[in-house]
């Protein structure tokens, strides 16, 4: 089945640096693909969506200048958190969008990010 | 726009019980819908989806769900469950028409299977 290789599992960051999370579809071409961020306990908020050779579209409220998505390929979407703070500290999933939809959807095993 | 309800927070069941977690959605035009199942600290796994059909649709590890246009309900179901199906379930809807791709996600149920 369709496979999205998320890396790294674990981050730990100092403040002010900044971290890129890449999301890979492993034996399929995502034409487009989501990045979400999950609170403890909490359901998934989506912060946007990547179409391959475009810029991302954010959901209201996202600073797209401090998360940088880039999706360069049809196989690679990356998330860099820009000058980190420990409020920017969660779980962060993506997401790929097989073509014709109809094969649904294929999460990444997702990335905790730490902020110290 | 769409909104997904579900209904209980929190499940505790005991194992070998039967259980059944409750989706209710909104939306002015026609939806997919979908179960997911997120283990800790890990993604989110397709557990089963209705697209078009029988409103009765089979998942994997033996979960059930039925779809109830009426009611706007997607109700997920197992006759018997292990402790291994501990874990946080999500209901999402997707519009059938429309440019966007975006699930909408309810706010997930923790199913808790005690021994």
């Amino acid at each position: 089945g369709a496979v999205v290789s998320q890396h790294p599992s674990r981050v730990i960051c100092k403040s002010g640096t900044s971290v890129k999370i890449e999301c890979r579809s492993l034996d399929f071409q995502a034409t487009t693909m989501f990045w979400y961020r999950q609170f403890p306990k909490q359901s998934l908020m989506l912060m946007a969506t990547s179409n391959e050779g475009s810029k991302a579209t954010y959901e209201q409220g996202v600073e797209k200048d401090k998360f940088l998505i880039n999706h360069a390929s049809l196989t690679l979407s990356t998330l860099t958190v820009t000058s980190a703070h420990p409020e920017d500290s969660s779980f962060y999933i993506c997401s790929a969008a097989l073509a014709g939809f109809n094969y649904g959807y294929t999460f990444g095993s997702g990335t905790r990010l730490t902020v110290v | 726009a769409q909104s997904v309800t579900q209904l209980d927070s929190q499940v505790p069941v005991f194992e070998e019980a039967p259980v059944e977690l409750r989706c209710n959605y909104s939306s002015s035009v026609s939806v997919y819908l979908f179960w997911y199942v997120q283990y800790p600290n890990q993604g989110l796994q397709l557990l089963l989806k209705y697209l078009s059909g029988s409103t009765l649709v089979k998942g994997i590890n033996g979960f059930e769900a039925e779809f109830n246009k009426s009611q706007t309900s997607f109700h997920l179901r197992k006759p018997s469950v292990h402790i291994s199906d501990t874990a946080e379930y999500f209901c999402a809807v997707k519009p059938t028409q429309g440019g966007s791709e975006k699930l909408v996600f309810g706010k997930g149920t923790k199913l808790t299977v005690n021994p």
